[in-house]
């Protein structure tokens, strides 16, 4: 059974651009959510997505969105980029309360 | 609000060692606890997962977490410490219903494995 697939691994962009990250989540899992990890934050959640639509969002500004498509695939999108959006962003994906299976990641750097 | 704590941002131990990290969760018994092990510039896998019920819960790579109430606590441990067991390691509570119930993450700890 195929895990979790992120793309791009890894993405330097500049402040100002915009970025989209890629989620595949494992086959038959309907839920995806996305959470950024910082050396000074920790993992923090930024939405989750059901059949399409975000059942909720963390606390994080109106330039983090995303979105999930009819095969579940989910994207999240960054615009106006940041310094301090540099991170590792984890997508996982579960087919319920009891299990969340987490991709390899996106590092993002924002130079 | 449901939540873990981990007490240690770093623990060191030497090679075949004991392996000992602390998680304690807040005052109600969630349904569910996990651990996470992240290794340099990779996602979370998933250790063990413990369940209503439960008290020992056996993961993989012979790590082992033992469900206290009386404590709230969920530590994790493994008899003899590998080289290959340095990584960080995360506690995590999935957030009560109603609602989406998202993972809520300690601060983690840094395993440190010495020769």
């Amino acid at each position: 059974k195929a895990g979790v697939t992120q793309t791009p691994r890894y993405l330097i962009k500049t402040r100002g651009q915009q970025v989209t990250l890629s989620c595949s989540p494992i086959s038959g899992h309907r839920s995806v959510s996305w959470y950024q990890q910082t050396p000074g934050q920790g993992l923090q959640f930024l939405f989750e997505y059901f059949s399409e639509t975000q059942r909720n969002k963390g606390n994080f500004p109106g330039r983090f969105s995303g979105r999930q498509f009819s095969n579940s695939r989910s994207e999240m999108n960054v615009s106006t980029l940041e310094l301090g959006d540099s991170a590792l962003y984890l997508c996982a994906s579960s087919s319920g309360t009891s299990g969340y299976t987490f991709g390899s990641g996106t590092r993002l750097t924002v130079v | 609000a449901q939540s873990v704590t981990q007490l240690g941002s770093h623990v060191s131990v030497s090679e075949g060692a004991l392996v000992l990290l602390r998680c304690n969760y807040s005052s109600s018994v969630p349904p569910y606890l996990f651990w996470y092990v992240q290794y340099p510039n990779q996602g979370l896998q998933l250790l063990l997962k413990y369940t209503t019920g439960a008290t020992l819960v056996k993961g993989i790579n012979g790590f082992e977490a033992e469900f206290k109430k009386s404590e709230t606590s969920f530590h994790l441990t493994k008899p003899s410490a590998h080289m290959s067991d340095a990584a960080e390691y995360f506690c995590a509570v999935p957030k009560p219903p109603p609602g989406f119930q998202k993972l809520v993450f300690g601060t983690g700890t840094r395993l440190l494995v010495s020769p």
